[in-house]
């Protein structure tokens, strides 16, 4: 059975960037795509982009192009999220999901000044 | 960017049968769009139910069952349960991009 387990909770500044990390166990990492999902206070679930670990290639909803960036280290089995030049309405809960349907616990970024 | 779309709210009585769907702007809802149904409740991470259509998830009970009819997917729950109130969404793949619905709110009543 699969297990993602996310980094810790974040505040950051608006106009600074946040890196929130998935790190995959109970099955082989090259094998995973994850996903990247977010969710708003009181809104419902947005998909951001994936990865395809094995081939390392992420692919991202065209709302978050060109200020999201997901990278994967195959020696950690660990995928990341980076989401620059935050601003207040990226305050959100984030998570990773993987095809099959798992999920992490979900990191609150808060962005905020 | 295609649009899925749900019921906005349903409620069911204890012991009663509820039917969700989830519907693509695109057209027909079929296998190749490996369909995912998801409970959330408030302050919880979502919990898959139901993926590739008619999959149940480990853990999810037999209660739920997913389907496709009349063009979308659907998620049928007999012999609701009190802690079966929850929000429900489904989750669309387009060549692997996800598109999610609005979610629906379930009421037990």
């Amino acid at each position: 059975q699969v297990q993602l387990v996310q980094s810790g909770a974040e505040v950051k500044k608006p106009g600074s960037s946040v890196k929130v990390s998935c790190k995959a166990s109970g099955g082989s990492f090259t094998s995973y795509t994850i996903n990247w999902v977010r969710q708003a206070p009181g809104q419902g679930l947005e998909w951001m982009g994936r990865i395809i670990a094995i081939v390392d290639l992420p692919k991202y909803a065209p709302k978050f192009q060109g200020r999201v960036a997901i990278t994967a280290d195959k020696s950690r089995s660990t995928v990341y999220l980076e989401l620059t030049r935050l601003r207040s309405d990226d305050t959100a809960v984030y998570y990773c999901a993987s095809e099959g349907g798992y999920w992490g616990q979900g990191t609150l970024v808060t962005a905020s000044s | 960017q295609a649009v899925v779309t749900q019921e906005p709210s349903l409620t069911v009585s204890p012991g009663g049968t509820v039917t969700f769907t989830c519907g693509s702007s695109t057209g027909t809802v079929t296998s190749g769009h490996y369909p995912y149904w998801f409970q959330q409740k408030p302050g919880q991470a979502p919990r898959t139910l139901i993926y590739d259509v008619a999959e149940r998830h480990s853990s999810t009970p037999a209660r739920f069952s997913g389907s496709l009819l009349g063009g979308k997917a659907a998620l049928t729950l007999s012999g609701a349960q009190p802690e079966d109130e929850a929000e429900y969404y489904c989750l669309l793949s387009y060549n692997g991009d996800w598109v999610f619905g609005g979610g629906t709110k379930l009421t037990v009543l």
